[in-house]
């Protein structure tokens, strides 16, 4: 069964700070793979999706990579704001089907 | 437009009795999923929805889940006999479905419903 884990599970860093969120996946049979943010209270809301054919997927400030082969993906953070605060978690679709397999998230806190 | 709404937001009910929890899709989105967050754990897949396909049931945890689509649009989750493990956050998604070709599923939550068994 696919596992997704991320490290950190909790990040605070001061405005204006660069970071570096990671996930790790078992088995590198994906389809794609998908970077989410989640506020308190809130449903989730999609950032970036990777194809398993791509390398990267650039969205303003952000950044996810994907290496396949070796089962991780990073999402870069740019000059990071208070309201990027939030629980950001990744998933991967395994079948196609976009059943996704999610990670157990990391909390960042930007501090103003 | 629309995106996907759940209700109730919040649920409380009693060890033992049923609970229904229901999900309102984006129009036209063919695709449709339920998934369960737990406190300190990741989002678990339950069952989902494409079309007038039969659905994916196997995330559902036990014989005491079971959900419907009804014509192709609102799906309703039914947790029969509650457990106190149950208690969870329940979150709906829809996506447009096209075929394997399609390199663009995005997946859209709903708020969710918070459900507590006590």
């Amino acid at each position: 069964k696919q596992e997704v884990t991320q490290i950190p599970a909790a990040l605070s860093v001061p405005e204006g700070e660069n970071l570096v969120l990671n996930c790790s996946f078992t088995d590198s049979a994906i389809y794609n793979l998908q970077w989410f943010r989640q506020d308190p209270g809130k449903g989730l809301t999609s950032l970036l999706l990777i194809q398993s054919s791509q390398r990267e997927q650039t969205s303003g400030r952000l950044n996810a990579s994907l290496d396949k082969s070796s089962g991780r993906s990073t999402l870069y953070i740019a000059a990071s704001q208070p309201g990027d605060s939030a629980t950001y978690l990744c998933a991967v679709d395994q079948t196609g089907a976009n059943n996704l397999f999610f990670g157990t998230g990391t909390r960042l806190t930007v501090i103003p | 437009g629309a995106g996907v709404s759940q209700s109730p937001s919040n649920k409380v009910t009693e060890k033992g009795k049923d609970v229904e929890l229901r999900c309102d899709p984006i129009s036209g989105h063919t695709a449709l999923y339920w998934y369960r967050q737990s406190l300190g754990q990741g989002l678990e897949f339950l069952i989902y929805f494409q079309g007038n396909s039969a659905p994916d049931k196997s995330g559902l945890p036990s014989d005491r889940f079971s959900a419907e689509r009804t014509g192709g649009s609102v799906s309703t989750l039914t947790i029969q006999r509650t457990q106190q493990e149950d208690s969870a956050v329940y979150l709906c998604a829809s996506s447009r479905y096209g075929d394997r070709a399609a390199t663009y599923y995005e997946q859209y939550f709903g708020p969710g419903t918070r459900l507590t068994v006590t």
